[in-house]
């Protein structure tokens, strides 16, 4: 079984829309994250958390909202989708006494109409 | 602020050549950290090798070797006797702000193709 799961790993939703990506880790690390990737780009990190108790936000983090449920769930939410919000979406663990070395999820695609 | 340039969009290489894809960074930080990682066409990442900036040697993992320049600022991927599934893009990143908070930038990435 895959160590970070992700789901849906496809969704179409309509502007205006609320929307939830979840996140679910086995590897007991502390750290997630959650990162978008536009085409032909390098991912950029929308939000991030240290434990549940500490989240912050990332370089992209306006029209994105998150929660997080336990050590091993992270969730991200879309208050009302938009289409530039189209991206493919990844969910990323880290142990900081490992390197901080980060493990993705297989990703989410999402299309905003 | 940091950042990292990958300067090559396309790579092409012979199966069972060596390859380099190229990374230079910009950071401040006395201590951080370099990742690269593969992204196959089915959209995964996955991570491939670490570098520490106080590391003394290059990192190697199996067919993947880390070339640091640390004056130079450069922390190249040299892919040996290349495979076809090593068909992908390929991402560089190093920690920004403080290394402390895992936070990673990336590059655009590099696109190679293996030619049997």
């Amino acid at each position: 079984d895959a160590d970070v799961t992700q789901t849906p790993r496809n969704r179409i939703t309509k502007t205006g829309k609320r929307i939830m990506l979840e996140c679910s880790q086995t590897k007991g690390h502390d750290r997630m994250y959650w990162y978008r990737q536009d085409p032909g780009l390098g991912l950029r990190l929308i939000y991030y958390s240290f434990d549940v108790k500490d989240i912050n936000k990332g370089e992209i983090s306006d029209g994105y909202s998150v929660s997080r449920q336990a050590q091993a769930k992270f969730s991200l939410s879309l208050e009302s989708a938009i289409p530039n919000q189209t991206a493919l979406y990844f969910c990323a663990t880290s142990d900081r006494a490992v390197q901080e070395t980060q493990y993705f999820g297989p990703g989410t695609r999402l299309l905003v109409l | 602020a940091q950042k990292i340039t990958q300067t090559q969009p396309g790579m092409f290489v012979q199966e069972k050549e060596a390859v380099t894809l190229d990374c230079t960074y910009d950071t401040s930080d006395p201590s951080y950290g370099l990742f690269w990682y593969k992204q196959p066409s089915s959209g995964e990442m996955i991570f491939l090798i670490y570098q520490g900036s106080y590391d003394q040697q290059n990192a190697t993992e199996g067919r993947y070797s880390l070339n640091f320049q640390k004056a130079r600022k450069s922390a190249n991927l040299v892919i040996s006797a290349s495979q076809l599934g090593d068909s992908a893009m390929y991402f560089c990143a190093t920690h920004y702000g403080s290394s402390n908070t895992g936070k990673l930038i990336f590059g655009q990435g590099t696109t190679l193709q293996v030619k049997p």
